[in-house]
């Protein structure tokens, strides 16, 4: 069995500050996982992905992620927020099974970018 | 998004209608994935299917939901006599071709009226 938590619901910075969104994870297995992005009525975009490689993952648009298996955490980060920041990101995480066992998401962050 | 479509974007029916929702994968992907997103939580798995098997449907609630992907055609998410509880947005995914990553559609935003 797998599960997400993401810490935060909303996350509210000021523009050209740093962003950083908490997740942390359970999972039986050794996972792979994912940040998602989804802008408003839009679908998902894959920001990153940790697959037992590096532990510190740099995704697009800035955004990296730091696996951390002793924490089990999996926070995504950037050093500097821009506008079109703002957005709904969701963790996932996955035991690589099909079906419901692949993805699990977590409720997903939505970050605020203020002016 | 590997090429991911899906069609309707928006689609508006009154309670008892049936809904049916189309994803097409880009060419070459033969497995899909169906969420259903309602407002303000994440997606939650519905039902995974390859070319014309049904792979795991444990996520489905058991009445008045179907899905299909023929050998031809796109996949087809069938809800019959739909409800208000229906209204959600409904995504469908395949997987990349390294790792456990999918791709996402941009989903059909239900409303049930």
């Amino acid at each position: 069995a797998q599960s997400v938590t993401q810490l935060d619901s909303h996350v509210s910075v000021s523009e050209g500050t740093p962003v950083l969104l908490r997740c942390n994870y359970s999972s039986s297995y050794s996972p792979s996982l994912f940040w998602y992005v989804q802008h408003p009525n839009k679908g998902l975009q894959l920001l990153l992905k940790y697959t037992s490689a590096a532990t510190l993952v740099k995704g697009i648009n800035g955004f990296e992620a730091e696996f951390k298996k002793s924490e089990t955490s999996f926070h995504l980060t950037k050093p500097s927020a821009h506008m079109s920041d703002a957005a709904e990101y969701f963790c996932v995480v996955s035991t690589g099974g099909g079906g419901a066992d692949g993805l699990t998401f977590g409720k997903g962050t939505h970050l605020i970018i203020q002016p | 998004n590997a090429g991911v479509m899906q069609n309707p974007r928006h689609l508006v029916r009154r309670r008892g209608q049936e809904a049916r929702l189309r994803c097409s994968p880009m060419k070459g992907h033969s497995h899909v994935y169906w969420y259903r997103q309602l407002p303000e939580e994440g997606l939650k798995f519905m039902v995974y299917l390859q070319k014309e098997n049904i792979i795991d449907e444990s996520g489905m609630p058991k009445e008045r939901f179907s899905a299909e992907f023929p050998k031809e055609g796109p996949s087809i998410l069938r809800i019959q006599q739909v409800v208000r509880g229906d209204s959600a947005a409904y995504f469908c995914a395949t997987t990349g071709m390294i790792g456990y990553e999918q791709y996402f559609g941009p989903g059909t935003r239900l409303t049930v009226t």
